[in-house]
């Protein structure tokens, strides 16, 4: 059981617009930054977003997150048949003292 | 480009301890901080700790009493020991950096290396 929750799955078709949510509590998305990463099989994790909705170069603006209290969103337009990865999200955690991450959701572009 | 590479056993038995190290190109590792990561397919990303070359280092509190680490700064290496482990410790683990201290962000990460726990 992850600290941060996330659904197991979602998916969309080719051009369509697709939200991950990511639940969280005061002690980590309610007061701090909240990050996303793209992994797609066989690989390591990779930054999406970090502070909540800043990308990193070469992150297509298609990508954008958001936060409100204690919950943050991931948003993605125009799906791609390669936007199929795993989507994590992950904030510090005032009470572990360390990062917390989300059970990771799986991505499917029909 | 910072490049991390981890190694180490495949292969542990119960009650033995994990031994990995991680070695560091494209920068020193006074440059960042460092952290051990786990993922496992039912609990998915687990921080286990971090730390900084002049010796602060962070515990995940379910780990901390099993959890070794320690830096080569000669060989750019650092290396993690979990010792007593079980089945539940079998995970994919990576190495990777950190820009700073209390953050979630991972700036670099190593490919990851899959320790098995079994007799």
């Amino acid at each position: 059981q992850s600290v941060l929750t996330q659904p197991p799955s979602a998916s969309g078709t080719p051009g369509q617009s697709v939200t991950i949510s990511c639940s969280g509590s005061s002690s980590n998305i309610g007061s701090n930054y909240v990050y996303w990463y793209r992994q797609f099989p066989g690989t390591a994790p990779k930054l999406l977003i970090h502070r909540n909705n800043q990308r990193p170069s070469g992150v297509p603006d298609r990508f954008s997150g958001s936060k409100s209290g204690t919950s943050a969103s991931l948003a993605i337009r125009g799906l791609r048949s390669e936007d199929e990865a795993d989507y994590h999200c992950a904030a510090w955690d005032d009470s572990l003292s360390g990062p917390v991450f989300g059970g990771g959701t799986k991505l499917t572009v029909l | 480009q910072v490049q991390l590479q981890e190694s180490g056993p495949g292969l542990v038995k119960p009650s033995e301890t994990l031994s990995l190290t991680c070695s560091v190109s494209g920068a020193s590792i006074s440059s960042f901080y460092w952290t051990w990561i786990r993922q496992t397919p039912g609990k998915g990303l687990e921080w286990i700790t971090d730390f900084y070359y002049t010796g602060t280092t962070n515990y995940n509190p379910s780990l901390k009493s099993r959890i070794s680490v320690s830096h080569d700064m000669a060989k750019n290496q650092f290396s993690l020991k979990l010792s007593s482990v079980t089945a539940a410790d079998t995970a994919v683990y990576y190495c990777a950096s950190l820009p700073g201290s209390q953050t979630a962000m991972i700036t670099f990460w190593g490919l990851g290396t899959l320790v098995t726990v079994s007799s």
